[in-house]
């Protein structure tokens, strides 16, 4: 069946590093791929998603790009804030047009 | 727009017992549904629906019970509770044909001890 996996957490890193999140899937047929994030006491909310290979999805300064040819989709940003602190889930949708998650990474970003 | 909302935001249940976890979305989505979050888990699908009148069991549906009556509400009932049950509780809802972005309660935090 569909699987996501992500890098396990948490991650801390100083207010204006560089962030990567690394993300890998399986599924039959041609998913579609999203980023979400859960703020501190509040559900998830969408942040980006690609439909297609090679589709680069971006919010916030965030990005990440579909890679077909490594089953990826690696989340990034450039300078991250306090403000970013949160867990980040990468998702797909199959063939059963249901969301499947990765287990999230709990992001803590420091002054 | 309230958007999606749950009650309760926490709840301390003893084995045996029995509770309704509410959801509610003012968004007119057509589908809504039901994930439990456990520590160093991904969410799992409970229930789902499509809407109103008509359910369907996602990945870990046993131990739940839903109805879907009118487009807004979307009730979870946990008929005999049991410590496998401790986690914390979403409801979601989205558009039928974006059903990828779904909008997500706060939550509900649920012990069974």
């Amino acid at each position: 069946g569909d699987s996501v996996t992500q890098m396990e957490g948490p991650v801390t890193l100083s207010e204006e590093a560089f962030l990567t999140i690394n993300c890998t899937y399986t599924a039959t047929g041609y998913p579609s791929l999203f980023w979400y994030v859960q703020y501190p006491g509040e559900g998830l909310q969408l942040l980006l998603k690609a439909t297609k290979a090679d589709d680069k999805g971006s919010n916030k300064g965030f990005e990440a790009t579909y890679r077909k040819e490594t089953t990826s989709f690696h989340l990034e940003k450039g300078s991250v804030q306090v403000s970013d602190s949160a867990v980040y889930f990468c998702a797909l949708t199959g063939t059963a047009s249901k969301l499947t998650f990765g287990t999230g990474t709990r992001l803590q970003v420091t002054l | 727009n309230a958007g999606v909302t749950q009650t309760p935001k926490f709840r301390i249940l003893k084995i045996g017992q029995s509770m309704t976890l509410q959801c509610a979305q003012d968004m007119n989505h057509n589908y809504m549904y039901w994930y439990r979050q456990d520590p160093g888990m991904g969410l799992k699908l409970i229930y789902y629906s499509v809407g109103a009148g008509i359910t369907d069991k996602g990945e870990v549906p046993n131990g739940y019970n839903v109805s879907r009556s009118t487009t807004e509400d979307f009730p979870l009932r946990l008929e005999l509770a049991a410590p496998s049950q401790t986690s914390v509780y979403f409801c979601a809802s989205s558009y039928w044909d974006t059903s990828y972005e779904q909008y997500f309660g706060p939550g509900t935090r649920l012990t069974v001890t």
